[in-house]
């Protein structure tokens, strides 16, 4: 079935580092691709989505490309800022059919002054 | 532009007991999705509802939990009796759906649960 992974956290980083957080993904077809951020004692907020192959999605700095051929989306930020700690989930949606969003388990980030 | 509103934000009961839960979705939004997040995983799909019509169910476990959307507006999710493992966040999210590649679910701030 389809299905997304993420690497595990917590990530620890000071400010100004640059952040990767891979997610990888695995589902028949073209899904759509998610980047979701949970902050503490909030729901989930969408960050940034990418509909097709190549395309960049980007956010408050933020960027992720929709890479079919290593079926990846990673997300990157140039430089991190205390305010970026929070859970990052990555998901995944069929393209038209099905409307759930697959979520992985979420990567914690913890920047620190 | 109000959010998804969720109601109560917290909810500690003992096992057994009936609990429920109540979600208000974008205004306009047709489609409204309850989740289930455990604790360290990401969120998983229970319900799906197009305007008051539950269209996916196929995970919600029908022997303790049920969910309504009257008026295909605001929608509650019960569950009965409570269990200790059914501890975890119960996340509502709303689109104008569609279900096309574009289209964008709206998380609301999660009801807690702890049974005890």
């Amino acid at each position: 079935g389809d299905s997304v992974t993420q690497m595990e956290g917590p990530v620890t980083l000071s400010e100004e580092a640059f952040l990767t957080i891979n997610c990888t993904y695995t589902a028949t077809g073209y899904p759509s691709l998610f980047w979701y951020v949970q902050y503490p004692g909030e729901g989930l907020q969408l960050l940034l989505k990418a509909t097709k192959a190549d395309d960049k999605g980007s956010n408050k700095g933020f960027e992720a490309t929709y890479r079919k051929e290593t079926t990846s989306f990673h997300l990157e930020k140039g430089s991190v800022q205390v305010s970026d700690s929070a859970v990052y989930f990555c998901a995944l949606k069929k393209r038209n059919s099905g409307y759930a969003l697959n979520f992985g388990k979420g990567t914690s980030l913890l920047v620190t002054p | 532009e109000a959010g998804v509103v969720q109601s109560p934000r917290y909810k500690i009961i003992e096992k057994k007991q009936p609990v429920a839960f109540w979600c208000n979705p974008i205004s306009g939004h047709n489609t409204l999705y309850w989740y289930l997040q455990n604790l360290g995983q990401g969120p998983e799909l229970l319900i799906r509802y197009e305007n008051e019509e539950a269209v996916d169910d196929s995970q919600l476990p029908k022997d303790r939990f049920s969910a309504e959307r009257l008026k295909g507006v605001d929608s509650t999710l019960k569950i009965q009796p409570a269990e200790l493992g059914d501890s975890a966040v119960y996340l509502c999210a709303s689109s104008s759906g569609g279900g096309g590649p574009q289209e964008t679910q709206y998380f609301g701030p999660g009801t807690r649960l702890l049974v005890l």
